[in-house]
């Protein structure tokens, strides 16, 4: 089973930052990665996919990088709304998806 | 609309059966894969099992094989997924959401919470 870790758990920004999370893959993965983010209460959306290619509708600000086994998700200014959980998925294994642990971005 | 609506969640007994359903619309149902992801309670995203367009090629997770069938009517476009010797550790928010066979769920419902509680 391919294991997904994510840093941090915890991310504290203030509003126009920027934010940089990891995640890395237990073994090698090409670019068979997406990111979601999920708001309380609400289901995860679609982010990004193949590691860098953002999803329909995906602000610019949201960008994605890396392959192998490590990546990153940068949110270049944040905004209000980009407050979130944000999980990491590889895909290398479809159909059996694994997950990240996820990292929650907050207000500092 | 595009989307995806779960029912059939509830509270149900260790060791007891419980059937969710996951209903689409406004999309080609019959050409997509479908996934069930769960969260329990504060944690993160658990994959449960997939089925392939066709009906046929099915997939489990291990904690669940042999306890949870998940089936497709594409003429009726739903989803089900039959939970049979439910244990406490099944609690969780469950998710359907499709795929277009490329390894990214797309569009996820909203989820139902099944609490297996004695």
């Amino acid at each position: 089973e391919i294991v997904m870790t994510q840093s941090p758990a915890t991310l504290s920004v203030s509003p126009g930052e920027r934010a940089t999370l990891s995640c890395r893959a237990s073994q090698v993965i090409s670019s068979d990665l997406a990111w979601y983010q999920q708001k309380p209460g609400q289901a995860p959306r679609l982010l990004m996919y193949s590691a860098s290619t953002r999803a329909t509708g995906v602000p610019a600000r949201f960008s994605g990088s890396g392959s192998g086994t490590e990546f990153t998700l940068i949110i270049s200014s944040l905004q209000s709304e980009d407050f979130a959980v944000y999980y990491c998925q590889q895909y290398t294994n479809w159909p059996l998806l694994t997950f990240g642990g996820g990292t929650k971005v907050e207000i500092k | 609309q595009v989307q995806l609506v779960e029912s059939g969640g509830g509270v149900v007994q260790p060791g007891k059966s419980l059937r969710l359903s996951c209903a689409a619309s406004g999309f080609t149902f019959s050409t997509y894969a479908i996934h069930w992801v769960r969260q329990a309670p504060g944690k993160g995203l658990e994959w449960v099992a997939a089925v392939w367009s066709d009906g046929v090629n099915k997939y489990y997770a291990d904690s669940v094989k042999g306890r949870f069938t998940i089936s497709r009517d594409s003429s009726k476009n739903t989803l089900s997924l039959q939970m049979t010797s439910l244990r406490v550790e099944d609690t969780a928010v469950y998710f359907c959401a499709r795929d277009e066979t490329n390894g990214w769920p797309d569009l996820w419902g909203q989820g139902t919470l099944v609490i297996v509680s004695s």
